[in-house]
């Protein structure tokens, strides 16, 4: 079976801009929860979604939004971008939605300039 | 002071050796403990989680879970070089209603090194 994935690899934006990251989750799995995680820095939660709903959010900006599409893929979009906005963007599928088993896909890496 | 605190290292250890790693949480209400190793340039992989006070072995891996002191580790037994890697410990905390859901805390991450 795929793992999770998420698109695009890599992005480059330019402050002000905004961007839409993609995350389809392990097929069954109902739930997808998005990290971000700076150099050096362990990751930091943004949102959590199962079935669609939102289950919780971290202590990020209204600039950042999620949604989740009835086939359980996400869309993270991020507006007015800044440059502390760089980051590895990565999201994690689950199949209830409890942290005993999450696993991360790949990440997007997002450089803004 | 941090939700979750770790030695950024880096931790060099010798080929064979036991590695230690550790591990700090302040909100009392944490329920569940993991560790998850990431290679550069890649994403977090999960090792093992602990819930209960003592020790879980999987392995190479040991976690050790002291609820009352509030710490958490990661023992590795016989390292190897491929074991060389950020070790992440992440706790799942209760929101202010005291419900707990997929969230994870992280900490910024112990750099290991295992040299031959």
């Amino acid at each position: 079976d795929a793992g999770v994935t998420q698109s695009p690899t890599h992005l480059i934006k330019t402050r002000g801009q905004h961007v839409t990251l993609r995350c389809s989750p392990i097929s069954g799995h109902k739930s997808v929860s998005w990290y971000q995680q700076v150099l050096g820095q362990g990751p930091q939660f943004i949102f959590q979604y199962y079935e669609k709903e939102e289950r919780g959010r971290g202590n990020f900006p209204d600039r950042f939004s999620a949604r989740q599409f009835p086939n359980y893929s996400s869309e993270l979009n991020v507006n007015a971008l800044l440059l502390g906005d760089s980051a590895l963007y990565l999201c994690a599928s689950s199949l209830t939605g409890t942290a005993y088993e999450q696993y991360f896909g790949p990440g997007t890496r997002l450089t803004v300039t | 002071q941090k939700e979750v605190e770790q030695n950024s290292g880096p931790l060099s250890v010798p080929e064979g050796a036991i590695a230690s790693l550790n591990c700090t949480y302040s909100d009392r209400g944490s329920q569940s403990f993991f560790w998850y190793r990431q290679y550069s340039g890649k994403s977090p992989e999960l090792i093992m989680f602990i819930y209960s006070n003592g020790d879980k072995e999987d392995g190479r891996f040991t976690a050790q879970l002291n609820k009352a002191s509030q710490y958490v580790s990661l023992l590795i037994r016989d390292s190897q070089p491929s074991d060389s890697a950020t070790y992440l410990c992440a706790v799942n905390p209760r929101d202010a209603g005291g419900t707990s859901y997929g969230k994870l805390t992280f900490g910024q991450g112990t750099i290991l090194t295992v040299h031959p």
